[in-house]
């Protein structure tokens, strides 16, 4: 099974001040259509996951555009340009290019 | 508006049974790989099931920990997913969500709580 490694296990983050969150992919994403299904996903405290970034670099629908997504291959980042109150939760990265479909182990973004 | 409602979840002894539930509604259900998460009580996210647009048994994935216990099945008609689960063990315990395969869409959750 492909192992994803996210760090760090938490972020204190001050509000307005930029965030970064790291994961890699114990093999390549890179599917045999060409596309590398590797996505990230925002869990706000009592709610489901929400998709933040899909297929790497693609913001999904209504997500703010301070969230970017970049990398390739086996290593990946997800950045918020300014962080605010509202992005507060564990952030999971996932891999969609292999079976069984692996999750990282979550980042928990607090405010400092 | 995209909808995936969970129900089917409670509590059941060690070894018993249930059968989930997920009725999906404003997008073309039938065109899309879909799946079940689950999430322990204060862990992080663990993928159990997928099936393929077609519900074909020759495309359903799970993972190791659930295979030969666990049946995901879909209704295109109903536009409805569905997980059996079957010899149900305390690690199972966890809040099930129902999601496409990408984890575009989500539901709410249904809590399984495995215990005597």
């Amino acid at each position: 099974d492909v192992v994803m490694t996210q760090s760090p296990l938490s972020l204190p983050v001050t509000l307005g001040q930029p965030a970064s969150i790291s994961c890699r992919s114990s093999q390549s994403l890179v599917h045999s259509d060409g596309n590398t299904y590797f996505n990230w996903f925002q869990q706000r405290p009592g709610q489901s996951p929400r998709r933040l970034i899909h297929r790497v670099s693609n913001r999904d629908s209504g997500v703010p555009d301070r969230f970017s997504g970049s990398g390739s291959g086996t290593d990946f980042t997800l950045k918020i340009s300014r962080v605010e109150a509202e992005d507060v939760g564990v952030y999971y990265c996932m891999e969609g290019t292999h079976w069984p479909q692996t999750f990282g182990g979550g980042t928990k973004v607090e405010i400092k | 508006e995209v909808q995936l409602v969970e129900s089917g979840g409670g509590l059941v002894q060690p070894g018993g049974s249930l059968r989930l539930s997920c009725a999906a509604s404003g997008f073309t259900f039938s065109t899309y790989w879909m799946s079940w998460v689950r999430q322990a009580p204060g862990k992080g996210l663990e993928w159990v099931a997928n099936i393929k647009p077609d519900g074909s048994t020759s495309e359903k994935y799970y993972v190791d920990s659930v295979r030969g216990r666990f049946a995901i099945s879909r209704d295109n008609a109903k536009s409805s997913l569905y997980l059996q689960m079957n010899y149900l063990r305390a690690e199972d315990t966890a809040m099930y969500y129902c999601t496409t395969s990408q984890g575009a869409y989500w539901g709410q959750g249904t809590l399984v709580t495995v215990s005597s």
